[in-house]
């Protein structure tokens, strides 16, 4: 199946920070990427989906100007958490999607995220 | 008000016992995946049913798509301890994956 690698895998920042937090598909083009976010031991959240060259559509309750998304290229989407604080602690998965909606999302192995 | 059920949300067993886990919803999804997830680690995909009551089997692991495809299950035979972790079910909904609450797998030996 194909990859997709998410860097870093950890990252603990002072609250205030930002972090940026990238994902990457390494053997396809990504016309779509996708961020989710998971509380311990519950489901995946999805935060935003991003689109190559496009603005991200973000869930609705999830603030844009919090979490900056943008998708440059069709290998890589970053997501920023702008001034963050101890309630952005979390585990940050992505996906990306090779080609239309029948294709299937490859997940990344995850970022997580403590602010202290 | 979440669209696709799982349950149970925690299941405890012994090695050698067989348990079924179930997504079910009100919704028509195009399709249906499982996936495997381990902690600290992102989900990994087992299967994708797309046809209305489609059975696919992966090893000890039979998977089933409603006929109508709104629900489907994941049964796993003879459990064994590296089956335990947190099995997420997602229907396609348009652009988007729309996943279960998840359901924890303990097997112990």
């Amino acid at each position: 199946g194909a990859v997709v690698s998410q860097h870093p895998s950890w990252v603990i920042c002072k609250s205030g920070t930002s972090v940026k937090i990238e994902c990457r598909s390494l053997d396809f083009q990504a016309t779509t990427m996708f961020w989710y976010r998971q509380f311990p031991k519950q489901s995946l959240m999805l935060m935003a989906t991003s689109n190559e060259g496009s603005k991200a559509t973000y869930e609705q309750g999830v603030e844009k100007d919090k979490f900056l998304i943008n998708h440059a290229s069709l290998t890589l989407s970053t997501l920023t958490v702008t001034s963050a604080h101890p309630e952005d602690s979390s585990f940050y998965i992505c996906s990306a999607r090779e080609g239309g909606l029948a294709g299937e999302q490859f997940f990344g192995p995850g970022t997580r995220l403590t602010v202290l | 008000t979440q669209l696709l059920e799982q349950s149970p949300q925690f299941l405890s067993i012994q090695e050698g016992e067989n348990l079924t886990v179930y997504c079910n919803s009100s919704s028509v999804f195009s399709s249906l995946q499982w996936y495997r997830q381990e902690p600290g680690e992102g989900p990994v995909l087992l299967v994708t049913v797309v046809t209305g009551g489609e059975v696919k089997k992966l090893k000890r692991l039979t998977f089933q798509f409603g006929d109508a495809r709104k629900d489907s299950s994941l049964h796993i035979t003879a459990a064994q301890p590296g089956d335990t972790g947190l099995y997420l079910c997602a229907g396609a909904r348009g652009n988007k994956l729309v996943f279960g609450a998840g359901t924890i797998l303990r097997v112990k030996s």
